[in-house]
């Protein structure tokens, strides 16, 4: 069974442009999470979706972050404007439900550069 | 709010020693959980082990063991004879009442040959 698959693996972008990720998560579950992780620190939530409702998104810095979860499977995360600072990996996540006793699976990642 | 520290920011071991990563985690709730993670080069985070806030019961699978003790806080992972596979970023988190994982900085894990 395939795991959680994020794509682009990479982005290089210069600051000001716009960046999107995708996220495909493990058939079945429910609940997806993007994270950010910051080099040499661990994963912090954005946001956290149950199927398509954002459910927690309070990390979220909605000026420039954006994300959407249309038909409750698939999800994208944008950045419009990026900025020096977003340089950063970005993690999705997905479990079956969104309880405290659920461990949830990552995809390997989008490591993102802004020059 | 919860908070989760891991103090060891690099241990480094030669193949088939023990070792031991510490996690000490603040909560003011009853019912938590909490979990070790694995991330390897390759970036992804893999899952080791969770735990509930009520059971204090030690567990061993293979060459990894957690002593979880709540009078210390404290959810600490040992590595037995480890090997070089073992090298990587390991994160200790909690999570607690309508929060979401929260994740320690990590401890980076080198074993040498």
């Amino acid at each position: 069974e395939a795991g959680v698959v994020q794509s682009p693996r990479y982005k290089i972008i210069e600051k000001k442009q716009p960046v999107a990720f995708w996220c495909n998560p493990i058939s079945g579950h429910n609940t997806l999470y993007w994270y950010r992780q910051n080099l040499g620190q661990g994963p912090e939530l954005l946001i956290r979706y149950e199927n398509e409702e954002a459910v927690d998104d309070s990390q979220l810095p909605k000026d420039r972050f954006s994300a959407e979860r249309l038909k409750g499977v698939d999800s994208t995360l944008k950045i419009q404007p990026a900025e020096l600072g977003d340089s950063a990996v970005y993690l999705c996540a997905s479990s079956q439900q969104g309880n405290l006793n659920t461990e949830a699976f990552f995809g390997q990642g989008t490591r993102l550069t802004v020059v | 709010a919860q908070k989760v520290t891991q103090a060891q920011t690099e241990i480094s071991v030669v193949e088939k020693e023990d070792v031991t990563l510490d996690c000490v985690y603040e909560t003011r709730d009853t019912t938590y959980y909490l979990f070790w993670y694995k991330q390897p080069p390759s970036g992804e985070l893999v899952f080791l082990i969770r735990r509930n806030s009520f059971d204090e019961q030690n567990e061993i699978s293979g060459r990894y063991s957690w002593n979880f003790q709540k009078s210390t806080s404290s959810f600490n992972f040992t590595i037995t004879a480890s090997q070089v596979v073992d090298s990587a970023v390991y994160f200790c988190a909690l999570s607690e009442g309508a929060n979401d994982m929260r994740f320690g900085a990590g401890t980076r894990l080198t074993v040498k040959p």
